[in-house]
């Protein structure tokens, strides 16, 4: 059971680049996330899904698009990469919120020069 | 603005030492949970609490939510190295709203 999935583990962007961060998960959830962790801000909410099809906005959403085509992807797309958006990103999956257990992935770590 | 406040942001003690973190708020939470995350991994569950006032204990960890359900703590006695990582806290507003919102973080280190 491989859980939740992150790729790439690193990546280093020029500011104007665009990537796609990947995120998979194999244990049927409906509900999936996409975090930034920075020093001293723990981890922010930047989009949500409750379900394929179904997305919303976090607290951090700017320069950000995600889209939920099927219920195990959620890719975070990154349009035009700043230097403010290099951070660590974290993908997490769970059956809902509140009661239930968030499963995070390892991470991807990037820097945008 | 976070809407979750831990406190402290940083944490260095000696093994054996006794130890609490915060995690205030003014926003009322259906729930709270506590996760604890070691470096270069994501945060791992200790504990979710649902009720006002409950207390409850893993191992050396005790957990408490504030009654009016706006606050929480974490309590750990007699701590050893392998305490030592990121501890968040992260509520949830319930309802329609579907958000869990982590707090600002507390790095504990243990010194052996």
């Amino acid at each position: 059971n491989a859980g939740v999935t992150q790729t790439p583990k690193f990546q280093v962007l020029k500011t104007g680049q665009s990537m796609t961060l990947q995120c998979a998960q194999d244990m049927n959830h409906e509900y999936m996330s996409w975090y930034r962790q920075d020093p001293g801000m723990g981890l922010r909410l930047i989009h949500y899904s409750v379900g394929a099809g179904i997305t919303d906005q976090g607290e951090v959403p700017n320069g950000y698009n995600v889209s939920r085509s099927t219920t195990e992807d959620f890719p975070l797309r990154l349009l035009s990469a700043a230097p403010s958006q290099t951070s660590v990103y974290f993908c997490a999956s769970s059956y809902g919120v509140g009661r239930q257990t968030q499963y995070f992935g390892p991470g991807t770590r990037l820097l945008v020069l | 603005t976070q809407l979750l406040e831990q406190s402290p942001q940083f944490l260095s003690i000696q093994e054996g030492e006794n130890l609490t973190v915060y995690c205030n708020s003014s926003s009322v939470f259906s729930s709270l949970q506590w996760y604890r995350q070691e470096p270069g991994e994501g945060p791992v569950l200790l504990v979710t609490v649902v009720t006002g006032g409950e207390v409850k204990k893993l191992k050396r960890l005790t957990f408490q939510f504030g009654d009016a359900r706006k606050d929480s703590s974490l309590h750990i006695t007699a701590a050893q190295p392998g305490d030592t990582g990121l501890y968040l806290c992260a509520g949830s507003f319930g309802g329609a709203t579907n958000k869990l919102i982590f707090g600002t973080g507390t790095l504990l280190a243990v010194q052996p």
